[in-house]
């Protein structure tokens, strides 16, 4: 299993700019996640899909879009990238259980100009 | 706010030391989880503490989560380069049991 893998690994992006962000999962778990990491920030949602055809703001969705194109993948838009949205992407799924424990892909690291 | 607050931020410290790094809150969680995060990869699930007062040990790895269930701790015993990375602490986000909020992190470098 390759558990959760992103795409791509790094991004560099002039302001304006649109990209999608794509992760997949190979686990058969139901929900998943984007987060954003920040220095000194932390890890902070962005959206979320408890399950296959729905989705949900997390604590920083503006500028963002996202899709749960089936229930392996779900993947995170930007429709015109600022620097603000400079920042290393994380995508996680929930195994599933009492207490929601998360496997996370290896990120996307993006820079926006 | 954060409402999970993690200390230190940073620590750096040689091969074969002790070390403790401390999540606290103002809030009561059902559970509490930790995950190191090494650099270019994403965060990886360590432990997950239920009950309060609980000691779970990983290794060379204590985690204990406190009687009041409001903070919990980390420690690790002679401390080796493999340790270097970001610690984070997360329980349940409030008033949800979807998703989780995260600690701002303990970066720990263990040098030789």
């Amino acid at each position: 299993n390759a558990g959760v893998t992103q795409t791509p690994k790094f991004q560099v992006l002039k302001t304006g700019q649109s990209m999608t962000l794509q992760c997949a999962q190979d686990m058969n778990h139901n929900s998943m996640y984007w987060y954003r990491q920040d220095p000194g920030m932390g890890l902070r949602l962005i959206y979320y899909s408890a399950s296959e055809g729905t989705t949900d703001k997390g604590e920083v969705p503006n500028g963002y879009n996202v899709s749960r194109l089936n229930k392996r993948e779900f993947s995170l838009r930007l429709e015109s990238a600022a620097p603000s949205q400079t920042s290393v992407y994380f995508c996680a799924s929930i195994k599933g259980g009492a207490y929601n424990e998360q496997f996370f892909g290896p990120g996307t690291r993006l820079t926006v100009l | 706010t954060q409402l999970l607050e993690q200390s230190p931020q940073f620590l750096s410290i040689q091969e074969g030391e002790n070390l403790t790094v401390y999540c606290n809150s103002s809030s009561v969680f059902s559970s509490l989880q930790w995950y190191r995060q090494e650099p270019g990869e994403g965060p990886v699930l360590l432990v997950t503490v239920v009950t309060g007062g609980e000691v779970k040990k990983l290794k060379r790895l204590t985690f204990q989560f406190g009687d009041a269930r409001k903070d919990s701790s980390l420690h690790i015993t002679a401390a080796q380069p493999g340790d270097t990375g970001l610690y984070l602490c997360a329980g349940p986000a409030p008033g949800t049991a979807s998703k989780l909020t995260f600690g701002t992190g303990t970066r720990l470098q263990v040098t030789l």
